[in-house]
């Protein structure tokens, strides 16, 4: 089955610094998920990448998926503290049915 | 849209007791996801299912059942509860892209 791993496990960072979040599945990726979680609550959708090489951004959020489609990175520009949350990346297995998450980043941002 | 609701919220429940987690879609989505999501942990799938009558396990479905008579309903049942089955539950839906989740149940089993 699938799996994967995010790295770092949590992040502590000063207001306005940069900071990139890793995201390394077992296998091929047909399509990845980032999700943002705060605290004791639901989750909110933030990017989705499915083709090799792609990119996304928004606002100051920045998700790129490899060539080889196993290992994404999302990239936070002049961090904020309303930045602060649960970071997750998730998968779809190849059929599109069932569905995995990595275990989290938790990002702290001090004002 | 209401989107993804989930009932009830909270729950504390004793050890041997069953309930059930409700969760509606108003978005008419086939795919419908039960995760739980342990203090300080990432959420795993429990249950899944691609369509009305169709439902499959996930990655932890021991202690659960699920049904899907409607496309809008995707209960969650919990047979004999257990201490272990103390975790936060979501409630997700797609069609093809994104999954939208519900605002969890808090459950703890005492």
């Amino acid at each position: 089955s699938q799996e994967l791993e995010q790295s770092p496990q949590s992040l502590i960072v000063q207001e306005g610094k940069n900071l990139t979040i890793n995201c390394t599945s077992s296998k091929t990726l047909y399509g990845l998920y980032w999700y943002k979680q705060k605290y004791g609550e639901g989750l909110i959708f933030l990017m989705m990448l499915q083709k090799g090489g792609e990119e996304k951004s928004h606002e100051k959020i920045t998700a790129k998926l490899d060539e080889k489609k196993q290992q994404s990175s999302l990239h936070i520009t002049a961090s904020q503290p309303s930045h602060a949350g649960i970071y997750l990346c998730g998968a779809d297995d190849n059929y599109g049915q069932n569905f995995v998450f990595g275990p989290g980043t938790r990002l702290s941002v001090l004002p | 849209n209401a989107g993804v609701t989930q009932t009830p919220k909270f729950r504390i429940l004793k050890i041997g007791q069953s309930m059930t987690l409700q969760c509606t879609q108003d978005m008419n989505h086939n795919y419908m996801y039960w995760y739980r999501q342990d203090p300080g942990m990432g959420l795993k799938l429990i249950y899944y299912s691609v369509g009305a009558g169709i439902t499959d396990k996930g990655e932890v479905p021991n202690g659960y059942n699920v049904s899907r008579s409607t496309t809008e309903d995707f209960p969650l049942r919990l047979e004999l509860a257990a201490p272990s089955q103390t975790s936060v539950y979501f409630c997700a839906s797609r069609d093809r892209g994104e999954q939208y989740f519900g605002p969890g149940t808090r459950l703890t089993v005492t």
